[in-house]
């Protein structure tokens, strides 16, 4: 068990819906990072937080947004969903942003778009 | 923009026997950290284990090994006496070290590798 948190486990839903991803990072931990993982695309880095602020954005769609709350669990939200939104998201968290701090992985959220 | 790639779609090995993931990678830094991440059927990625750019040192951890050639640009994961427990997907992932970068922080991973362990 890494710690890390993501709810919920499967969600399926419809195209033009919107839907929101939760995660509670390992405890102790400020950063937070999200991914996507398709088959066509692989692991795809969304987005990283640290402490309530966004720190860096890999290739995250304007539909997609996300944030850190004060309590550290981050919520990633898609909106105008697409069939090819469907895909494993992951999040994961690291003590700090030092790249020699370990990620930590949740068992991601299946997302299926109908 | 750094790139992984990992020229294995599947391989597989016999029970007790060693086998070796291949990976590659593409970076203008001399500065960085290099990863083998497992993803079992149950989906978690789990760090197997962990190479700092600027160690000369193969990292070892148990059964797994790495074979790092800094100059090549390679970074291949070896696991010795294999295990049933050892099949899953792996993922070979790099990150920069260098703060301030666009990179920084993130992981990049490979496309990944099947493993099939065989009894």
């Amino acid at each position: 068990d890494s710690g890390v948190t993501q709810t919920p486990k499967h969600l399926i839903t419809a195209t033009g819906q919107r839907v929101t991803l939760r995660c509670s990072p390992r405890s102790g931990d400020l950063s937070v990072y999200w991914y996507q993982q398709s088959l066509d695309q692989g692991l795809q880095f969304l987005i990283q937080y640290y402490n309530g602020e966004e720190r860096a954005k890999g290739n995250i769609l304007e539909r997609f947004s996300a944030q850190q709350f004060p309590d550290l669990h981050s919520e990633l939200n898609l909106s105008s969903l697409e069939l090819g939104d469907s895909a494993l998201y992951f999040c994961a968290s690291s003590l700090g942003t030092a790249p020699n701090s370990p990620l930590h992985f949740g068992n991601g959220t299946r997302l299926t778009v109908t | 923009a750094q790139t992984v790639t990992q020229s294995q779609p599947e391989m597989s090995v016999q029970e007790a026997e060693t086998v070796t993931l291949s990976c590659t990678y593409d970076t203008s830094e001399s500065d960085y950290y290099l990863f083998w991440y497992k993803q079992p059927p149950s989906r978690q990625m789990i760090l197997v284990i962990r190479q700092e750019a600027y160690k000369q040192q193969n990292a070892t951890e148990n059964r797994f090994s790495v074979n790092f050639q800094k100059a090549a640009k390679s970074f291949s994961l070896k696991i010795s006496d294999s295990q049933l427990g050892d099949a899953a997907m792996y993922f070979c992932a790099y990150r920069s070290a260098y703060a301030g970068g666009t990179s920084y922080g993130k992981l990049t991973f490979g496309q990944g590798t099947i493993l099939t362990v065989h009894p």
